[in-house]
C-alpha cells in the first residue's frame, strides 16, 4: 500500500459525459501528479500540482482540468468524454515539487461507451 | 521531445534464467527511476539512480545508470515467477524544478516456473 488513495476504482460512462476522479496523497506529500495509461500510449504525464499550485503540464487535453485543494487532495475533471479517453488514470504523490520519487495510487479505470 | 526507449518490449523466460532490460534516450536526465507494475495496480517504485555510472542492488536486481545519464539497465539474476510484471523506467528532466517524469513504454516480463 503506497498510502495514495484514489476513487472510484472503476467508472463506466457514456460519450459526451463529464466525470471527476479523486486522489488523496500520502500523508506529508505536497505534490500530486496525474498520469494516463493506455495500451498504445503507455504512461503519460498529465499535470502536477504542488501545495495547491499548478507546477507542470504535460500533454493534457483542454477538455481535462485538475485542481489541488487546501487539504492537498486533488481532483481530475474529464469532460466531453470520447471513446479514446478510456484508460487507467493514476495519481501519484511526492514530498517536494522537484522530487522524482513518486508513489502511485491504485488507479481509476475509466471506460467510455 | 524527450523519449525513453525500453527494450525488449516483451520477455518470456524460465525460472532461474538471467535477464537484462534496457532504457535508452538521446536526452540527459537528472535521475532515473525504475518501477514495477502488476495488472490492475499502480506502479511501485523500485529504485532511483542519480549519479552517472551509479550501480544499485536490490536483492537479485541490479540497476545501472549510464555514465552520460542517458541510459539505464536493469539486470535480474536467477529470475523467479514472482518477478513477473511490467517494468517501467522513468526519467526526470534535467534542470526542471518539477517532478515531471518521462516514462518508457515498459517491458513485460513473464517468468515461467
Amino acid at each position: 500500500d503506497s498510502g495514495v488513495t484514489q476513487t472510484p476504482k472503476h467508472l463506466i460512462t457514456a460519450t459526451g459525459q463529464r466525470v471527476t476522479l479523486r486522489c488523496s496523497p500520502r500523508s506529508g506529500d505536497l505534490s500530486v501528479y496525474w498520469y494516463q495509461q493506455s495500451l498504445d500510449q503507455g504512461l503519460q504525464f498529465l499535470i502536477q500540482y504542488y501545495n495547491g499550485e499548478e507546477r507542470a503540464k504535460g500533454n493534457i487535453l483542454e477538455r481535462f482540468s485538475a485542481q489541488q485543494f487546501p487539504d492537498l487532495h486533488s481532483e481530475l475533471n474529464l469532460s466531453s468524454l470520447e471513446l479514446g479517453d478510456s484508460a487507467l488514470y493514476f495519481c501519484a504523490s511526492s514530498i517536494g515539487q522537484g522530487t522524482y520519487e513518486q508513489y502511485f495510487g491504485p488507479g481509476t479505470r475509466l471506460t467510455v461507451t | 521531445t524527450q523519449l525513453l526507449e525500453q527494450s525488449p518490449q516483451f520477455l518470456s523466460i524460465q525460472e532461474g534464467e538471467n535477464l537484462t532490460v534496457y532504457c535508452n534516450s538521446s536526452s540527459v536526465f537528472s535521475s532515473l527511476q525504475w518501477y514495477r507494475q502488476e495488472p490492475g495496480e499502480g506502479p511501485v517504485l523500485l529504485v532511483t539512480v542519480v549519479t552517472g555510472g551509479e550501480v544499485k542492488k536490490l536483492k537479485r536486481l541490479t540497476f545501472q545508470f549510464g555514465d552520460a545519464r542517458k541510459d539505464s539497465s536493469l539486470h535480474i539474476t536467477a529470475a523467479q515467477p514472482g518477478d513477473t510484471g511490467l517494468y517501467l523506467c522513468a526519467g526526470a528532466i534535467l534542470m526542471s524544478n518539477t517532478g515531471k517524469l518521462i516514462f518508457g513504454q515498459g517491458t513485460t516480463l513473464q517468468v515461467k516456473p
